[in-house]
């Protein structure tokens, strides 16, 4: 059972490119999410979905998208890299029973520089 | 706006003490509260869930405990280990979709 699964583990782009972060869950988890970890900030979420083909923002989600076409997937596009959106970004998925405080699991991280 | 605190960027303490965390919240009033552990280049692991009509919850060494009056939450590693040295985040859920908000977290160093 591999849980969460984020590709690649180390990125750097330049400032302008775009890229996507890959991240599959194998626990059938209709909840998955993204966010981004920095120094003195703490985790923020970016987008996060509650199932195949619905997605929302969170809270820090300019110069991101998501889409969710399978339960599995839930790929982040940079769409256009810059110095600030350098972080640690991770994916997290939820167990069934909805929102009565399941466990969320995280992977294991991606470490992004935009220079 | 929701606020969530954890007191001490860092906690030093002497192993087989007991370390204690705290969590504060203001403008909200959440339904459950969870604390993850974090280690340096890994994703946060979940650790212990409390809800808002518990008091207590324990695990082993850890327990937690969940004050909805002070909106505090407190969490303890008895018999602490260097083991036990990591990040310990505590979040609390918001939202109908249940996402979580985190604190910044506190870096434990138990030493030997």
């Amino acid at each position: 059972n591999a849980g969460v699964t984020q590709t690649p583990k180390f990125q750097v782009l330049k400032t302008g490119q775009s890229m996507t972060l890959q991240c599959a869950q194998d626990m059938n988890h209709e909840y998955m999410s993204w966010y981004r970890q920095d120094p003195g900030m703490g985790l923020r979420l970016i987008h996060y979905s509650v199932g195949a083909g619905i997605t929302d923002q969170g809270e820090v989600p300019n110069g991101y998208n998501v889409s969710r076409s399978t339960t599995e997937d839930f790929p982040l596009r940079l769409l256009s890299a810059a110095p600030s959106q350098t972080s640690v970004y991770f994916c997290a998925s939820r167990g069934p029973g909805g929102t009565s405080g399941n466990t969320i699991y995280f992977g294991e991280g991606s470490w992004l520089t935009v220079v | 706006s929701q606020k969530i605190e954890q007191n001490s960027e860092a906690l030093n303490i002497q192993e087989g003490k007991t370390a204690t965390l705290t969590c504060n919240y203001t403008n909200y009033s959440p339904a459950y509260l969870q604390w993850y552990r974090q280690d340096p280049g890994r994703g946060p692991v979940f650790l212990l869930l409390i809800r808002e009509n518990e008091k207590e919850k324990r695990k082993e060494r850890l327990k937690v405990t969940f004050d909805t009056t002070l909106k505090q939450s407190l969490f303890h590693i008895t018999a602490s280990q260097p083991a036990d040295s990591a990040t310990y985040l505590c979040a609390l859920v918001r939202g109908s979709q249940g996402n979580l908000i985190f604190g910044k977290g506190t870096k434990l160093s138990v030493k030997p």
